[in-house]
């Protein structure tokens, strides 16, 4: 499985943009680049996904270079609410697969 | 999206005791669940692979005798901690992805977790 490497703590404050880059140098042909959020007590919620190139939601950007081997979330304009832990996660896209969690960002949004 | 629901979101029990934890997904069947651990201010963690009508696959470490794993129907798992003790007192969450969402979607959900606390 490819290890992922993102930064343990970012500050932002409401308004801004945030930047989460997470690097996963081993990933595989046929993995997939998948972002979960979570809230203290509350299980992850899935933001975001792609394979490569640009990926746009409602709620976020994810931006992949041509190597694959980093992404970077993008979160515009961020507010209060938005103070949680990050995950990025590389999985193969396939039906019951576990998905392995690394460390993740924790993201501090403030006033 | 889909929902997977947990019961009960806390408990409180004295050592030497057993808790069930449910696991539902509420709008569709899951051959598949799966289940982690949190400990305060860690990373989730995956404890083992739950499969519909067949045993569970545990991860490196984990005790499948202590945590038994029943995934009796396409809908339901259930994770009891046997004879529990304070360090068992954890954060536990399940997760499940519905088969139709095919290769184009790799996206799970979360059950909002079951507290537990070993007195």
């Amino acid at each position: 499985l490819a290890k992922t490497t993102q930064p343990i703590s970012m500050d932002s404050y409401e308004g801004q943009e945030v930047n989460i880059t997470c690097s996963h140098n081993n990933i595989a042909t046929n993995d997939y680049i998948t972002w979960y959020q979570q809230f203290p007590s509350q299980g992850p919620r899935f933001i975001i996904q792609g394979y490569k190139t640009k990926v746009t939601n409602e709620v976020a950007s994810l931006f992949i270079p041509a190597d694959r081997k980093s992404s970077t979330l993008s979160l515009p304009r961020v507010s209060l609410s938005d103070t949680a832990v990050y995950y990025c996660l590389v999985a193969a896209n396939q039906a019951g697969t576990a998905l392995i969690f690394g460390k993740g960002t924790t993201l501090s949004v403030s006033s | 999206g889909a929902v997977v629901s947990q019961h009960p979101s806390w408990v409180i029990c004295k050592s030497g005791t057993s808790v069930k934890i449910e696991c539902r997904s509420l709008d569709f069947q899951a051959t598949t669940m799966f289940w982690y651990r949190q400990f305060p201010k860690q990373s989730l963690m995956l404890m083992a692979t739950s499969n519909e009508g067949s045993k569970a696959t545990y991860e490196q470490g984990v005790e499948k005798d202590k945590f038994l794993i029943n995934h009796a129907s396409l809908t339901l798992s259930t994770l009891t901690v046997t004879s529990a003790h304070p360090e068992d007192s954890s954060f536990y969450i399940c997760s499940a992805r519905p088969p139709e969402y095919g290769t184009g979607r790799n996206e799970q959900f979360f059950g909002p977790g079951t507290r537990l606390t070993v007195l």
